[in-house]
């Protein structure tokens, strides 16, 4: 249990569909972020959450909308999305001045 | 805006051997450093990470960074590593006046051998 949950885990679709990733977390933490891993790059920040308010989008294509319904929970809802988009989608979670707490991510491939 | 370089992307060792994995930042105001370990088909999970204090900073796992203001460096290193310690790892910072902007480096992947 890491303390922030992803699903799903592995993820396939083409690039008609919709899809949504979940994350959650349990350590009562007021930040949430997402990721994109891909590999050989630095980790880049797409969406920061801060008390539920989005305090960060870093130019991040319309294609990805986050959703913070409240501040265990947040969606990044998927549409229309490129081959060059499959990467490993990390959530992470924090609280004032602590460190990233990450879940163990889902692997989406855009085909 | 502040920057990581993580000047080897593959470090191969021998079991028992020492490693050390070198992290460089740049960034004009005061900064917080981390190091992330992340496992095959994991997240990324904190080893350690220098806020202010002693420069020498203690992790788990057995490893230790040292912060170094004037070479704005903060390398990681383990005396002694074993196969488990086969991993990628990450160097972040953030800046101390605009928490939740970490910046990451792009990895160092480390190789232990038998």
């Amino acid at each position: 249990e890491t303390g922030v949950t992803q699903t799903p885990r592995h993820l396939v679709m083409g690039m008609t569909n919709k899809k949504s990733l979940k994350c959650e977390q349990h350590l009562g933490h007021n930040a949430m972020y997402w990721y994109k891993q891909s590999a050989k790059k630095p980790l880049e920040l797409m969406f920061v959450y801060s008390l539920e308010e989005r305090v960060e989008n870093n130019s991040v294509p319309s294609r990805f909308s986050p959703e913070c319904p409240n501040s265990s929970h947040l969606f990044l809802h998927l549409h229309t999305l490129q081959p060059e988009d499959s990467a490993l989608y990390l959530c992470a979670s924090s609280q004032d001045h602590s460190p990233l707490h990450f879940g163990n991510g889902t692997r989406l491939t855009v085909t | 805006a502040q920057s990581v370089t993580q000047l080897d992307s593959q470090v191969p060792v021998f079991e028992e051997a020492p490693v050390e994995l070198r992290c460089n930042y740049s960034s004009s105001v005061s900064v917080y450093l981390f190091w992330y370990v992340q496992y095959p088909n994991q997240g990324l999970q904190l080893l350690l990470k220098y806020l202010s204090g002693s420069t020498l900073v203690k992790g788990i796992n057995g490893f230790e960074a040292e912060f170094n203001k004037s070479q704005t460096s903060f390398h990681l290193r383990k005396p002694s590593v074993h196969i488990s310690d086969t991993a990628e790892y990450f160097c972040a910072v953030s800046d101390t006046d605009s928490w939740g902007k970490f910046q990451f480096g792009a990895g160092t992947q480390v190789v232990v051998t038998p």
